[in-house]
């Protein structure tokens, strides 16, 4: 069974803080990792990811997979009270196109 | 402005009604999805759709019914079926054809049954 885990599942900060979250998989025809970030209803993309080693930037958010390890991290540098979301991080396989298995998602919070 | 359409935002039922939440998207996309989020589960896929008139069940598909006779459309009826409806339904769209994996989301349905 195709397995995403997130971790933490929640995680509080204070603005300026920088915040690292976690998502390893356990899949067959691994094709591709995403992140999306949920701030109350419609989550919105943030990267995909299909490559080793090669880190995606967009500001101050930054993510990097590891094929070998199964995993994928999230940075977000200097963070802010508008970064306050539920991430989800999401696997997408070589048989289905489209098709993606989520993780459970982390809360973050960023006070100010 | 291209995006998906879902309605309605908030909808209350009783036990053993079955509703309908409406998916409608103006992306010409060919792929749509029908995902469950519950607390602490991220999302579940119930159905999804590749082309019109065809549609394959999810991993969750048990007590929910879908159809996909227009492109744009794609409407997913929750029946008496399901033990455990109330849940946030978020509806999702794709390209198919360039299968780059990122799916665009509606704004949800929130149902809640009393």
């Amino acid at each position: 069974e195709d397995k995403v885990v997130q971790s933490p599942l929640s995680l509080v900060v204070h603005e300026g803080d920088t915040v690292t979250l976690n998502c390893s998989y356990e899949v067959t025809n691994f094709r591709s990792l995403l992140w999306y970030k949920q701030e109350k209803k419609a989550p919105t993309f943030l990267f995909m990811l299909t490559s080793s080693g090669i880190e995606k930037k967009s500001g101050r958010l930054s993510s990097i997979l590891d094929k070998k390890e199964l995993f994928s991290i999230l940075n977000i540098t200097a963070t802010q009270t508008g970064d306050s979301a539920i991430y989800l991080c999401a696997v997408g396989l070589r048989t289905s196109y489209g098709k993606l298995t989520f993780g459970q998602g982390t809360i973050l919070t960023v006070h100010p | 402005d291209g995006g998906i359409t879902q309605s309605p935002k908030y909808l209350f039922r009783k036990e053993g009604q079955n509703v309908t939440l409406s998916c409608e998207q103006n992306l010409n996309h060919d792929a749509m999805y029908w995902y469950r989020q519950d607390p602490g589960q991220g999302l579940r896929l119930i159905y999804y759709s590749q082309i019109v008139n065809d549609f394959q069940k999810g991993d969750i598909a048990e007590g929910y019914s879908v159809s996909r006779e227009k492109k744009e459309s794609f409407p997913l009826t929750v029946t008496s079926a399901q033990k455990n409806p109330t849940a946030f339904y978020l509806c999702a769209s794709s390209y198919r054809a360039v299968n780059t994996g990122e799916l665009f989301f509606g704004e949800g349905s929130r149902l809640t049954v009393l």
